[in-house]
């Protein structure tokens, strides 16, 4: 079975400090993970996903995570926060469960930036 | 997001009457998914839709009901509402289950008195 557990509900940072999101997962086979980012009141949107090939994958407004297998992480990272990046932060692994795909999501981490 | 729609965006009832939730896609995608947000417990799959007709459990769809008669409609059913259900659902939908690339819609917030 898959799971994802996200260290911290939640995270504040100044603005133009390293954000760093913390994820770790099990699965028994090799994983499929997702960082997805949610704007209150908002739907969720995908910042960026690694499914197999390259370890450290980038994504949209400037963040990038690495798949480190040895340590079941997929943690989230940006160089310099800005206070457009506060938001809820939701880690995913894809479970093979039934037909078709379908994601468990972490519980989620919200991101505060200070000014 | 465009392509996919909820109704309503809000919603106050009372405890033991029947809701229905709907999504409504225009992507033409096979796959549709509900999900309740929870603080804590981040997104939780109740039910998904593999095609018309064909809908399957998530890991928490005790006192759920869907049903899907036609693509472009997923619709999620309280049949007697309680106040443990109040929550944030979202529906989610997907070309494809092979590789999930989901786009979300707005969120009904939904609370039960």
């Amino acid at each position: 079975a898959q799971s994802v557990t996200q260290l911290g509900s939640h995270v504040s940072v100044s603005e133009g400090a390293l954000v760093l999101l913390r994820c770790n997962y099990s699965s028994s086979v090799p994983p499929y993970l997702f960082w997805y980012v949610q704007y209150p009141n908002q739907g969720l949107q995908l910042l960026l996903k690694y499914t197999t090939g390259a370890t450290l994958v980038k994504g949209i407004n400037g963040f990038e995570a690495e798949f480190k297998k040895s340590e079941t992480s997929f943690h989230l990272t940006k160089p310099s926060a800005h206070m457009s990046d506060a938001a809820e932060y939701f880690c995913a692994v894809r479970t093979f469960r039934g037909q078709g795909g379908k994601l468990i999501f972490g519980q989620g981490t919200e991101l505060s930036v200070k000014p | 997001d465009a392509g996919i729609t909820q109704s309503p965006r809000h919603k106050v009832t009372e405890t033991g009457t029947p809701v229905t939730l709907r999504c409504h896609q225009t992507e033409n995608h096979r796959y549709m998914y509900w999900y309740r947000q929870d603080p804590g417990h981040g997104l939780r799959l109740i039910h998904y839709s593999y095609g018309v007709k064909d809908t399957d459990k998530g890991e928490v769809s005790d006192g759920y009901s869907v049903s899907r008669s036609k693509t472009e409609d997923f619709l999620l059913t309280l049949e007697s509402a309680t106040s443990s259900q109040t929550s944030v659902y979202f529906c989610a939908i997907s070309p494809t289950g092979l590789i999930t690339r989901y786009t979300f819609g707005s969120g009904t917030r939904l609370t039960v008195v």
